[in-house]
């Protein structure tokens, strides 16, 4: 059954820890995204990536960072310099860059 | 660089009637064009998308969109909504150069009623 899997669904931290967001494909696609949802704000690019091991930063990178080790696999760790990190996180891959984006079911993380 | 306007936050509807969503893009150069659709804490979901061709797009679930170059816009169309519609929904867009990622506008509310 071929997509992209986000873990874990819901996630809760303390304010001040690293928290790393799990992002899975099996489609073979090239391209892998990262988008933070918030409500009233549409969908903010925060990282992507056109192949392994190569990335580039998105319109809100700050206080986020990637790694692109495999194919496969596209990590998004939220670090305690992110000032506002409670969203909805998006995970998204595509064949190319700019092509027909396919997403995941997202994460929830919840800062307190 | 490329943006997105969806020029409605929210559109309110009865069941059965037509409906329309808004969306303007910016660019200097080609794009591809996409709308998707979003279920409560779900992922998105494509309903179409304009790469060439035809003007006129058909999607999934009885919805169309019309790509109009001179304006720049890619509205989103249904004859006739149900329920089940509801839903929220995002006008995206990527530029035919390689390098870049898909961006979006801020979402417009579908509200189907009885």
């Amino acid at each position: 059954d071929g997509g992209i899997t986000q873990s874990p669904k819901y996630l809760f931290r303390k304010e001040g820890q690293n928290v790393t967001l799990s992002c899975e494909q099996n489609l073979n696609h090239d391209a892998m995204y990262w988008y933070r949802q918030d409500p009233g704000q549409g969908l903010r690019l925060i990282y992507y990536s056109q192949i392994v091991n190569d990335f580039q930063k998105g319109d809100i990178a700050e206080g986020y960072s990637v790694s692109r080790e495999k194919k496969e696999s596209f990590p998004l760790t939220v670090t305690s310099a992110q000032k506002n990190p409670t969203a909805f996180y998006l995970c998204a891959s595509s064949i190319s860059s700019g092509s027909e984006a396919f997403f995941g079911q997202g994460t929830r993380l919840t800062v307190v | 660089a490329q943006s997105v306007t969806q020029l409605d936050s929210q559109v309110p509807v009865f069941e059965e009637a037509p409906v329309e969503l808004r969306c303007n893009y910016s660019s200097s150069v080609s794009v591809y064009l996409f709308w998707y659709v979003q279920y409560p804490n779900q992922g998105l979901q494509l309903l179409l998308k304009y790469l060439s061709g035809s003007t006129l797009v058909k999607g999934i679930n009885g919805f169309e969109a019309e790509f109009n170059k001179s304006q720049t816009s890619f509205h989103l169309r249904k004859p006739s909504v149900h329920i089940s519609d509801t839903a929220e929904y995002f006008c995206a867009v990527s530029e035919l150069q390689a390098g870049t990622a898909l961006i979006f506008g801020k979402g417009t509310t579908l509200s189907v009623s009885s």
